[in-house]
């Protein structure tokens, strides 16, 4: 069984389209993040949800809007896409908040944006 | 598909060398890579081996791999405090999706 899921594995879309990545895990953690790879492979966080609501909100255009419709799922939805959004997301979860703690990463989604 | 593990937990005196190890499954996984998670803050990319590779050296990291038990491991020679973070392993492939271990937190010792 698939700890962190994310889906889909890939996504290719044109400028301008509304989409959404989803995820979810399976491990009764409290806690979600959504992070974005740059090109140096660095993984900057964007979101973190705790028990459903917002603990982190990074500089993150309005355009990315998390949903979390309960603590097992932490959806990204995009709109107006950019050709500067594209990227590989990544999903993560770990049993509570803060970063000094271990995290379940999902496998990623590459976003390419045309 | 891709399963990578780690050991969840290390300790080690300062100014002893720590050994952080990583085992994966995938075979033709063609990139290993080391992050380092500061707490609070992001996934920085530590160091990366290709899977020709046995050995990668910078600085004070050390990177083995042993491809035929797939066995990846992170040295950090003279740890400092400065060290003290959660590091994860990560297996790549081709299309250079990543798959990560859980994250093993180094906690160095004054």
């Amino acid at each position: 069984d698939t700890a962190v899921s994310q889906t889909p594995k890939y996504l290719v879309t044109q400028m301008g389209n509304d989409k959404s990545i989803k995820c979810e895990q399976n491990l009764g953690h409290d806690t979600m993040y959504w992070y974005k790879q740059d090109s140096k492979k660095f993984l900057k966080i964007m979101f973190s949800y705790n028990n459903k609501e917002l603990i982190i909100n990074e500089t993150v255009p309005n355009r990315f809007s998390p949903k979390s419709p309960d603590k097992a799922h932490l959806n990204l939805h995009i709109n107006s896409l950019e050709l500067g959004d594209s990227a590989v997301y990544f999903c993560a979860s770990s049993p509570r908040s803060g970063g000094s703690t271990e995290a379940f990463f999902g496998q990623g989604t590459r976003l390419t944006v045309v | 598909g891709e399963d990578v593990e780690q050991s969840l937990f290390l300790s080690v005196r300062e100014g002893d060398s720590s050994v952080i190890n990583c085992t994966y499954t995938d075979s033709s996984s063609t990139y290993l890579y080391w992050y380092k998670q500061e707490p609070g803050a992001g996934l920085q990319l530590l160091t990366y081996i290709f899977s020709n590779m046995d050995m990668k050296q910078d600085q004070r990291l050390t990177v083995l791999l042993n491809k035929k038990d797939k066995h990846l491991s992170l040295r950090i020679a003279d740890t400092q405090t400065g060290d003290s973070a959660i590091y994860f392993c990560a297996a790549g492939n081709a299309g250079n999706m990543l798959t990560f271990g859980g994250g093993t937190r180094l906690m160095v010792k004054p």
